[in-house]
């Protein structure tokens, strides 16, 4: 089965721009997850979608992340504006059933 | 709520010895424990996962971990280490509620492996 696929693979940008990231699962997959990994350190839930709604946002920086995911598929995650703190990978993962976990290869942004 | 802890930011081993790598866990109900491995500039790969079945698990590229729910601990261990065992190790847990749930991580292990 295909994976998990996200674009741009890497992306720098200069602080208090905006950016957006996008995730497309595995077919089928009703469970999306955006993780942020910061360097040296494991990933962190940043929100996690059942189908199109909202399970779990509560690490998510709303003054300037937003997602969503259109349909129950796709997934976009944004930064306006981005701060320098903001660099690291951010990883897409999809899941099926609770043991079941895929992470795509995740976007590395640079903020400068 | 989940947690774990992974004892050893970085760890050396020369090539052929054990790798031993070690995590414990905190949570309020039966967890679902996992390790993956992460090369450079790449993502997460599963190595192995415990799902409350066999408490000895055996996954890829000769690695194993076993649950012990005295000890709180999933370590991850490998007989002989080998130069491309080289990567950052991640030890991860969920709960084990029936419905997809989202992974907590440790903070990784870096493992060195010497000639």
């Amino acid at each position: 089965e295909a994976g998990v696929a996200q674009s741009p693979r890497y992306k720098i940008i200069e602080k208090r721009q905006s950016v957006a990231f996008w995730c497309n699962p595995i077919s089928g997959h009703a469970t999306l997850y955006w993780y942020q990994q910061i360097l040296g350190q494991g990933p962190k839930l940043l929100i996690q979608f059942q189908n199109n709604g909202v399970v779990d946002d509560s690490q998510l920086p709303k003054d300037r992340f937003s997602a969503e995911r259109l349909k129950g598929v796709d997934s976009t995650l944004k930064i306006q504006p981005a701060k320098l703190e903001d660099s690291a990978v951010y990883l897409c993962a999809s899941s099926l059933w609770v043991d079941g976990y895929t992470f795509g290869s995740g976007t590395r942004l640079t903020v400068v | 709520a989940q947690s774990v802890t992974q004892l050893g930011s970085h760890v050396s081993v020369s090539e052929g010895a054990l790798v031993l790598l070690r995590c414990n866990y905190s949570s309020s109900v039966p967890p679902y424990l996992f390790w993956y491995v992460q090369y450079p500039n790449q993502g997460l790969q599963l190595l192995l996962k415990y799902t409350s079945a066999a408490t000895l698990v055996k996954g890829i590229n000769g690695f194993e971990a076993e649950f012990k729910k005295s000890e709180t601990s999933f370590h991850l261990t490998k007989p002989s280490a080998h130069m491309s065992d080289a990567a950052e190790y991640f030890c991860a847990v969920t709960a084990n509620t029936g419905t997809a749930s989202k992974l907590t991580f440790g903070t990784g292990t870096r493992l060195q492996v010497t000639l």
